[in-house]
């Protein structure tokens, strides 16, 4: 497959566990985004990896929430000690080399539901 | 980056054209103006992007006015496939991030 893939697709889990949540890039993208979906509304930006450029972890909601990459290629976003909010679709995006806006391709994204 | 508005929702009549418009009153100079949608349960696509000229390709046109402070993503001829969220984003080019506003929910009925 040449497009992103992100697992699991679904998991429900229940308050106060841990997550983990996988996303495999477009091979070769050196740009990893994560945002998060509530249901009804926009997408919220998380946290965006660049190449070997430190993260910007500006959208992080809190200090339970972290993500990894190792080089260019898969990425874990984790959330600690999850909570009802929390319940959301997290999408994953990659993109190509270079500074452009238009290249994200998304993956087709984790729904979280926390009990 | 600047702010734009969007109607919530529009409706259209299956083979007719849709037209989104999208106000961006504060857009500066060296801002684009891109499309994504976004269909129901499927991560966001990319449409397509412009400065100030109009674009055209597979997909869609975007015409942008002269001032840019506004501009309307037109689907020559909406199939029910095209039922979707719509989001029109203003960014510098060279931006690393796209935020997202809540877009237009359009639906297209048969």
């Amino acid at each position: 497959g040449a497009g992103v893939s992100q697992s699991p697709s679904n998991k429900v889990t229940e308050k106060g566990k841990d997550v983990e949540l996988r996303c495999d890039p477009i091979s070769g993208h050196t740009a990893l985004y994560w945002y998060r979906q509530r249901l009804g509304q926009g997408l919220e930006f998380l946290i965006y990896f660049q190449g070997n450029s430190a993260p910007d972890k500006s959208g992080l909601p809190s200090d339970r929430f972290s993500a990894e990459r190792t080089g260019e290629s898969v990425s874990t976003l984790t959330i600690q000690r999850t909570q009802q909010e929390d319940s959301a679709v997290y999408l994953c995006a990659s993109r190509a080399g270079g500074r452009r806006a238009d290249t994200q391709y998304f993956g087709p994204g984790t729904r979280l539901t926390v009990l | 980056d600047a702010k734009t508005t969007q109607p919530t929702s529009m409706d259209c009549a299956e083979g007719r054209a849709a037209n989104l418009p999208c106000n961006h009153s504060t857009i500066s100079g060296n801002e684009y103006v891109y499309w994504y949608r976004q269909i129901h349960s499927q991560g966001p696509q990319y449409i397509i992007h412009g400065l100030k000229n109009n674009e055209t390709n597979e997909m869609a046109s975007l015409i942008i006015t002269e001032d840019r402070k506004s501009s309307t993503l037109i689907l020559p001829h909406a199939t029910l496939r095209d039922t979707a969220v719509y989001y029109c984003i203003v960014t510098s080019y060279n931006t690393d991030k796209l935020i997202f506003g809540t877009g237009t929910r359009l639906q297209v009925f048969p």
